[in-house]
């Protein structure tokens, strides 16, 4: 149980160009999930906290209006990177928790985009 | 607010050597706590956590202790394989912050045959 999909695992895309990347919740519902960035050797770093039915919550740096997150429903969030850029190339994993069980969270596979 | 720190690597060990990352934490209250692995390429596995003080958590040969009075939650593992070669990640939930981790900078470890 607790299975977190993240599709897809890779893309390459052009400068300029939107991507979108889902993350799922397959066998528990998830009021929460969190976007991630980690960079090449480096830590992740929280972007995002997606909620169900309302806006995502941004961490302090990340522009809003380049990441678009949308939490439609209780098992699936995406993350939309607009007008990409190549220095928004990068490892994007996404976790859920499941509703009202704070100590833990699940991971998704995480998605590499390369922005060319 | 919340934080975690851990043991600069890398951390080159030879195989079946002990293994200790040092974890240190800062939070309110009594957060969570967790450790991660990542093997090249691929996303994060949880490894053990620990939600309350004095817990010891246990998974694969490795554990850590929750220990409040040092706020530290160290790894270990009494002998090391090759296969165990990966990024090691501690993490915390603070409380009442549903899911949400705030990670260490991560520790390589690489063992050698």
């Amino acid at each position: 149980g607790a299975v977190v999909s993240q599709h897809p695992s890779w893309v390459i895309c052009k400068s300029g160009t939107s991507v979108k990347i889902e993350c799922r919740s397959l066998d528990f519902q998830a009021t929460t999930m969190f976007w991630y960035r980690q960079f090449p050797k480096q830590s992740l770093m929280l972007m995002a906290t997606s909620n169900e039915g309302s806006k995502a919550t941004y961490e302090q740096g990340v522009e809003k209006d380049k990441f678009l997150i949308n939490h439609a429903s209780l098992t699936l969030s995406t993350l939309t990177v607009t007008s990409a850029h190549p220095e928004d190339s990068s490892f994007y994993i996404c976790s859920a928790a499941p509703h009202k069980q704070e100590t833990e969270a699940f991971f998704g596979q995480g998605t590499r985009l390369t922005v060319v | 607010g919340n934080s975690v720190t851990q043991m600069e690597g890398p951390v080159t060990l030879s195989e079946e050597a002990f293994l200790t990352i040092n974890c240190t934490y800062t939070a309110t209250g009594y957060p969570s706590l967790f450790w991660y692995v990542q093997y090249p390429g691929e996303g994060l596995q949880l490894l053990l956590k620990a939600t309350k003080a004095d817990d010891k958590g246990s998974n694969k040969g490795f554990e850590a202790t929750y220990r409040k009075e040092t706020t530290s939650f160290h790894l270990e593992k009494g002998s090391v394989q090759v296969s165990d070669s990966a990024v090691y990640f501690c993490a915390l939930i603070g409380s009442g912050n549903t899911g949400k981790l705030i990670f260490g900078q991560g520790t390589t470890l690489q063992v050698k045959p």
